[in-house]
């Protein structure tokens, strides 16, 4: 049982350029989040998914976009990357809490530098 | 309109002494969760603990702690007899009824030896 799985851990990107944030759960949990982190700041929400097929935004979703085609994957894309966007990206999964624990489970974490 | 707040920026204690972490929470919902998560230097977010709003029991875990009052709305974690190894950024949540997480700004606490 991994739990939350993200990859890469780490990444530079040019200016412009895009890339994806791949995040995997082996919980069968329903619901999936992305969150940002900025240095020396708490964790702000991008998007989120109740189930496959389902997403809606967050507090902070320009810049991103997201798909939830399966239970397990909840991949982030970054399109034309930019310097706001350095960040540390945390994935999480969670049941929803009327019928399970509400608890979010956290991937470890992609370091993503914009230069 | 949702909020939680870590007023405490920064701790610094001496191994051994006994630290308190302050936790305020705003919410309108009758039904919500509160959280507690530790980031170590590492980076990963380790869940500490869950409450719900009709369980005001104070609950110890180990030299962990959490005083949790409605009345105050606070959800306060102490830790008893600090270690290095408690040096981390902690993260108090609260869980909406749209079973999103608004998390506080954290409080980094150095545990020095």
């Amino acid at each position: 049982n991994a739990g939350v799985t993200q990859t890469p851990k780490f990444r530079i990107l040019k200016i412009g350029q895009s890339m994806t944030l791949q995040c995997t759960q082996d919980m069968n949990h329903n619901y999936m989040y992305w969150y940002r982190q900025d240095p020396g700041m708490g964790l702000k929400l991008i998007y989120y998914s109740v189930g496959a097929g389902i997403t809606d935004k967050g507090e902070v979703p320009n810049g991103y976009n997201v798909s939830r085609s399966t239970t397990e994957d909840f991949p982030l894309r970054l399109e034309l990357a930019a310097p706001s966007q350095t960040s540390v990206y945390f994935c999480a999964s969670s049941l929803p809490s009327g019928g399970g624990s509400g608890t979010q489970y956290f991937g470890p974490g992609t370091r993503l530098t914009v230069l | 309109a949702q909020k939680v707040t870590q007023a405490q920026t920064e701790i610094s204690v001496v191994e051994k002494e006994d630290v308190t972490l302050d936790c305020v929470y705003e919410t309108r919902d009758t039904t919500y969760y509160l959280f507690w998560y530790k980031q170590p230097p590492s980076g990963e977010l380790v869940f500490l603990i869950r409450r719900n709003s009709f369980d005001e029991q104070n609950e110890i875990s180990g030299r962990y702690s959490w005083n949790f009052q409605k009345s105050t709305s606070s959800f306060n974690f102490t830790i008893t007899a600090s270690q290095v190894v408690d040096s981390a950024v902690y993260f108090c949540a609260l869980h909406d009824n749209t079973d999103k997480l608004i998390f506080g700004t954290g409080t980094r606490l150095q545990v020095f030896p």
